[in-house]
């Protein structure tokens, strides 16, 4: 089955920098890979997704860009501000007969220092 | 429109004894998933339902747990005989298809004693 993996498990970021989140898949029928983000204590949100047949998508400070023949994807998050702090999942779309699975990485803690 | 709902919010229980979870989707979406999601940790699949079907149980940790989905809209999560590990939030999402992006309920927090 496919299986995602996340880093950093932890990042730590100065108001203002970037930060940017790892993640690489097994499954190479893989095609559909969303981005969430949960705060303590409520649910995860979807806040970008990006499909097979693109390499990069950006939404005002957020981007994810995607290589297909290496496997892995990732998020951007440019300007960082302290409400950015959470926990991001990345997550990746199983083919073949699991399709329609959703399987998520570990998760970074992500913390955004005023 | 209404996001995914779940109810109850929390339940407390004795060992032994069986719970149901309810997930209500938004509306006209034809994918419902189970996650559970333990203190500090990612998201377990758990189930998925594409209309009342489901065509992947494998996630299903063992055969206490068990889940239905009928008229295409609100599912039940059943835990028979829980168990102290069973303790988590578990989180229900629905999506439009299953290529589609998920959208999660609040969740459902277990705390079995």
């Amino acid at each position: 089955g496919e299986n995602v993996e996340q880093h950093p498990s932890t990042l730590s970021v100065q108001e203002g920098d970037s930060a940017v989140i790892k993640c690489t898949y097994s499954d190479s029928a893989s095609n559909y890979f969303p981005w969430y983000k949960q705060e303590l204590g409520k649910r995860p949100q979807l806040i970008i997704d990006i499909r097979s047949n693109v390499g990069e998508k950006k939404d005002q400070r957020i981007a994810v860009t995607l290589n297909k023949t290496a496997k892995h994807f990732s998020l951007h998050i440019t300007e960082t501000q302290p409400e950015d702090s959470a926990v991001y999942f990345c997550a990746a779309l199983a083919g073949g007969t699991s399709y329609g699975k959703l399987t998520f990485g570990q998760g970074t803690i992500l913390t955004v220092h005023p | 429109g209404a996001g995914v709902s779940q109810s109850p919010s929390n339940k407390v229980t004795e060992k032994g004894k069986d719970v149901e979870l309810r997930c209500d989707p938004i509306s006209g979406h034809t994918a419902l998933y189970w996650y559970r999601q333990s203190l500090g940790q990612g998201l377990e699949f758990l189930i998925y339902f594409q209309g009342n079907s489901a065509p992947d149980k494998s996630g299903l940790p063992s055969d206490r747990f068990s889940a239905e989905r009928t008229g295409g809209s609100v599912s039940t999560l059943t835990i028979q005989r829980t168990q102290q590990e069973d303790s988590a939030v578990y989180l229900c999402a629905s999506s439009l298809a299953r290529s589609g992006g998920q959208f999660f309920g609040p969740g459902t927090r277990l705390t079995v004693l």
